[in-house]
């Protein structure tokens, strides 16, 4: 049953601090997904990646937001410098060539920054 | 712009009740509609969906009929139990283009009590 996979589950920082979260999307997925979820502003997109290539990332704060995708198995959500207003739950998702329609949802990243 | 509005929850049922959550789109030619689903503690999962006018996607006992004439993907259940409690969230891909996006709702929230 292939899924996708985040680490950590859960990550409680202080301010100021650098914080890496870590996907690993569905093998065969080309298409990866960043979002935010609060209560306040419900899902957000964040960044997505076609085939390793950052398509869009409009929704990212550039000063203290990164995405990246080093290799196919692996992408990557960094703050820096980390503030509580960051606090959130963080999905990644990743679709499939021959179902490009559908996005399927890692169990997310719980992050509080104190 | 492309959009999706829900109607707002939480909507609060009894088991065995028949469920009706309402969702409305804008978009630019014609998209393909989803519903997903979030449990508790979880990231969000694909339900249902539909690809063109007519079409009825439909999972686990729920159903939606895509309305081109009232733009419309209004998700239905005959009989919810305990189990339905989560949130769900509408959601369209733009017509065939260069993006991979989906446009989410801002999530219904439904509680069914025994």
């Amino acid at each position: 049953d292939a899924r996708v996979t985040q680490t950590p589950r859960h990550k409680v920082t202080e301010m100021g601090q650098e914080v890496t979260m870590r996907c690993q999307p569905i093998l065969g997925h080309n298409t990866v997904f960043w979002y935010r979820q609060t209560m306040m502003q419900g899902l957000e997109l964040l960044a997505y990646f076609r085939n390793r290539a950052p398509l869009d990332d409009s929704g990212m704060p550039k000063d203290r937001f990164s995405a990246e995708m080093p290799d196919a198995t692996l992408a990557t959500l960094k703050i820096q410098p980390s503030e509580p207003r960051d606090s959130a739950v963080y999905f990644c998702a990743s679709g499939g060539a021959g179902e490009s329609d559908t996005q399927y949802f890692g169990p997310g990243t719980r992050l509080t920054v104190l | 712009g492309d959009s999706v509005t829900q109607m707002e929850g939480p909507v609060t049922l009894s088991e065995e009740a028949f469920l009706t959550i309402n969702c409305t789109y804008t978009a630019t030619g014609y998209p393909s509609l989803f519903w997903y689903v979030q449990y508790p503690g979880e990231g969000l999962q694909l339900l249902l969906k539909a690809t063109k006018a007519d079409d009825k996607g439909s999972n686990k006992g729920f159903e939606a009929t895509y309305r081109k004439e009232t733009t419309s993907f209004h998700l239905e259940k005959g009989s919810v139990q305990v189990s339905d409690s989560a949130v769900y969230f509408c959601a369209l891909k733009v017509p065939p283009g260069n993006t991979d996006k989906l446009i989410f709702g801002t999530g219904t929230r439904l509680q069914v009590f025994p």
